[in-house]
């Protein structure tokens, strides 16, 4: 079985600072992980993937995620937050030979001025 | 760019009635999916299709839904007679391969 855990419901954070948004997991195998956003009455935007190589990954809109196997954990990062990334996170992990996508509950982040 | 298309955005219907949801995947994508969510929970997988057939389901794809490639642009979900909980945002998405799906925007199915 594969699962996703976003401790955090919400997370704020004041423009200009640092964000990070919280993801675990847990896979059989190799996990393919991601990160998806959703805007409001919007579908899920892909924002960067883990397949192998490198832990630290770079995606869209300054967004990067470091991946840690020991801790099993894919968080996402950003080192300057805008008011703009205020939306509805999702980390999903899916394991070797699987097509499913599993999806955590998602993470609101909300970005003060 | 490219993305993945639905209709309709919004469908609303009738306990026990048949719906039938519309997707037209990126062109050059080979894989499709549904997903939904059910307001305020997890996105949930349904199903995925490849080759013509189903490769992947989960335990809510019972024997009410059903998935068709009618044609070289289209997926359709249809759900054979619909419930109160059948009530979601369902999302279409296609991949090229063992990366990254693409999600359309979703056809919110309310049904009453």
């Amino acid at each position: 079985a594969q699962s996703v855990a976003q401790p955090e419901d919400q997370v704020n954070v004041a423009e200009g600072n640092p964000l990070t948004v919280k993801c675990t997991y847990s896979v059989s195998g190799n996990p393919y992980l991601f990160w998806y956003v959703q805007y409001p009455n919007r579908g899920l935007q892909f924002l960067l993937k883990y397949i192998t190589g490198d832990n630290l990954v770079k995606g869209s809109y300054g967004f990067e995620a470091e991946f840690n196997k020991s801790q099993t954990s894919f968080h996402l990062k950003k080192p300057s937050a805008l008011v703009s990334d205020s939306a509805l996170y999702f980390c999903a992990v899916r394991g070797t030979g699987r097509r499913a996508l599993t999806f955590g509950s998602g993470t609101r982040l909300q970005v003060q001025p | 760019e490219p993305e993945v298309t639905q209709t309709p955005s919004h469908q609303v219907t009738q306990m026990g009635q048949e719906v039938i949801l519309r997707c037209v995947p990126i062109s050059n994508h080979l894989y499709f999916y549904w997903y939904r969510q059910i307001l305020g929970q997890k996105v949930e997988f349904l199903v995925s299709f490849y080759n013509n057939e189903i490769s992947e389901k989960s335990e809510i794809f019972d024997d009410q839904f059903s998935v068709e490639r009618p044609d070289g642009s289209n997926f359709t979900l249809k759900i054979r007679s619909t419930k109160l909980e059948d009530s979601a945002m369902y999302f279409c998405a296609s991949s090229a391969g063992t990366v990254e799906a693409f999600f359309g925007q979703g056809t919110r199915l309310t049904v009453v």
